[in-house]
C-alpha cells in the first residue's frame, strides 16, 4: 500500500511570506501528484497538479516534484491570510485506480 | 454546468437508522468514490466504483453499503452496524485517478 505522508502543522507564517509546504510518498512507481486546498467545514479543492520532475507555477504556487527524493512540495508566494487552510497532498496508488491522500498540512497566515 | 451534487448537506440520524446520502454527477466521469473525514482527520476510503454495476470495498468499508445502476448516481447507504457515524462524507469522481479527483460539497452527518 502506497503511503503519502504530510506534517500535520501548524505551519505559522506572516503574511507575504513564502509558505513551503512538504509530502513524502513511499512508492516510487508514482507519476502524478495533486495539492488539493480545503477551508474548515468545507470540500477539496484542486489547486495544482503535477506529472514530471521539477516544477509546475500556476500564479502564487508552485508544486515541485523531485521522484529520486520522493517528495513533493507546495510553495504559496505573498501568503495571504485566505490562505489559511488545510492542505492535502495526493498521489495515486499503483493501478491508477484511486488516489491516496496525506492527513494534510493546516497553514495559517498572519496579517 | 457540469459538477457533483451531494444531498442533503445536513443529516441527522437516530440510533438504529439506515440512512442513505446521495451522489449525482454530471461530468460524464467513470469513476466515483466516497470518504469519510473526521474533525481534523484525514480522509478515510469507504467505497469506490470504477464502472457501472460493480464497486470495491475501501479501508474503512464497515457498516456501509452502495449501489452503482448509472453512471451519475453512487449512493452511500449507512447502516445501523455502522456504530460511530458522525463524519463529513465526500463523493468524488474522476475520469482516471492520475487525473486527481473532482469532489462534491459533503454531508455532515451527526448522530442524535
Amino acid at each position: 500500500q502506497k503511503e503519502v505522508e504530510q506534517n500535520s502543522g501548524p505551519l505559522s507564517v506572516p503574511e507575504g511570506a513564502i509558505a513551503s509546504l512538504n509530502c513524502t510518498y513511499s512508492d516510487r512507481g508514482s507519476q502524478s501528484f495533486f495539492w488539493y486546498r480545503q477551508y474548515s467545514g468545507k470540500s477539496p479543492e484542486l489547486i495544482m497538479s503535477i506529472y514530471s520532475n521539477g516544477d509546475q507555477e500556476d500564479g502564487r504556487f508552485t508544486a515541485q516534484l523531485n521522484k529520486a527524493s520522493q517528495y513533493v512540495s507546495l510553495l504559496i508566494r505573498d501568503s495571504q491570510p485566505s490562505d489559511s487552510a488545510t492542505y492535502l497532498c495526493a498521489g495515486p496508488n499503483t493501478g491508477f485506480q484511486k488516489l491516496v491522500f496525506g492527513t494534510g498540512t493546516r497553514l495559517l497566515v498572519s496579517p | 454546468d457540469g459538477g457533483i451534487t451531494q444531498s442533503p448537506k445536513y443529516l441527522f440520524r437516530k440510533e438504529g437508522q439506515n440512512v442513505t446520502l446521495s451522489c449525482e454527477q454530471n461530468l460524464n466521469h467513470d469513476a466515483m468514490y466516497w470518504y469519510r473525514q473526521d474533525p481534523g482527520q484525514g480522509l478515510r476510503l469507504i467505497y469506490y466504483s470504477q464502472i457501472v454495476n460493480d464497486f470495491q470495498k475501501g479501508d474503512i468499508a464497515e457498516g456501509y453499503s452502495v449501489s452503482r445502476e448509472k453512471k451519475e448516481s453512487f449512493p452511500l447507504t449507512v447502516t445501523s452496524a455502522q456504530k460511530n457515524p458522525t463524519a463529513f462524507y465526500l463523493c468524488a469522481t474522476t475520469d482516471r485517478a492520475n487525473y486527481g479527483y473532482t469532489f462534491g460539497s459533503g454531508t455532515r452527518l451527526t448522530v442524535v
